[in-house]
């Protein structure tokens, strides 16, 4: 137990429909990352909150994809309309200096 | 532009080898630099290493950071088959809250 849960585990969707991720750390943590991981990858980062604040995103996050931490606890991930290139498994994290990781959500796009 | 870079992509060992495990960096401002281990499901965190020359030990594991030469290196001991897994390393630079991953070492431990 990692202490963040993640919901989906799995998520099939078809392309052009969009999808929504959900991450609960299960104690008050300031941190939270979104990575994305793909086959033979390691994960790749993707944006990060401190608190409510979305203090960093990567430029390789197209404008399809946004996150929100609305109370500084719980955080969602929104892909709209999705692409096959989004398949990966979409992993939460929490922690300072070092990351703690769910279980992650894999999402295939179909 | 910050990269991590591990070798070797893939090992294959027989239980009880001893096995090294490389990654290099090239990191802005590096910060530390991590260790983690995944098997079927998410990275699970193993070292943390922020100092030159401090070795981090766990059990059989253990990890050392070279800042002069910017890698790092993991070795396992006596592996076992539960060893078999994914391990990658990741760097953090300063100014930026993100870990940049390298690709990973796929290991895999036959008894």
């Amino acid at each position: 137990d990692t202490g963040v849960s993640q919901n989906p585990r799995h998520k099939i969707t078809k392309r052009g429909q969009n999808v929504t991720f959900r991450c609960d750390p299960i104690s008050e943590h300031n941190r939270l990352y979104w990575y994305r991981q793909t086959l033979g990858q390691g994960p790749e980062f993707l944006t990060y909150f401190q608190n409510e604040a979305q203090l960093e995103k990567s430029r390789l996050l197209s404008d399809r994809f946004s996150a929100e931490r609305p109370k500084g606890s719980f955080s969602t991930l929104e892909i709209q309309r999705t692409e096959q290139g989004d398949s990966a498994m979409y992993l939460c994290a929490i922690g300072g200096g070092e990351a703690f990781f769910g279980q992650g959500t894999r999402l295939t796009v179909v | 532009e910050d990269k991590v870079v591990q070798s070797p992509l893939s090992l294959v060992v027989h239980e009880g080898d001893t096995v090294t495990l490389n990654c290099s960096y090239e990191v802005t401002n590096f910060r530390s630099l991590l260790w983690y281990k995944q098997e079927k499901k998410a990275p699970t965190f193993l070292f943390m290493l922020t100092s030159s020359g401090i070795e981090k030990k766990s059990g059989r594991l253990s990890s050392i950071l070279d800042k002069k030469e910017l890698f790092s290196i993991q070795n396992i001991t006596a592996t076992q088959t539960g060893d078999s897994a994914v391990y990658l390393c990741a760097g953090t630079p300063s100014g930026t809250y993100k870990y940049i991953f390298g690709t990973g070492t796929r290991l895999k431990v036959l008894a």
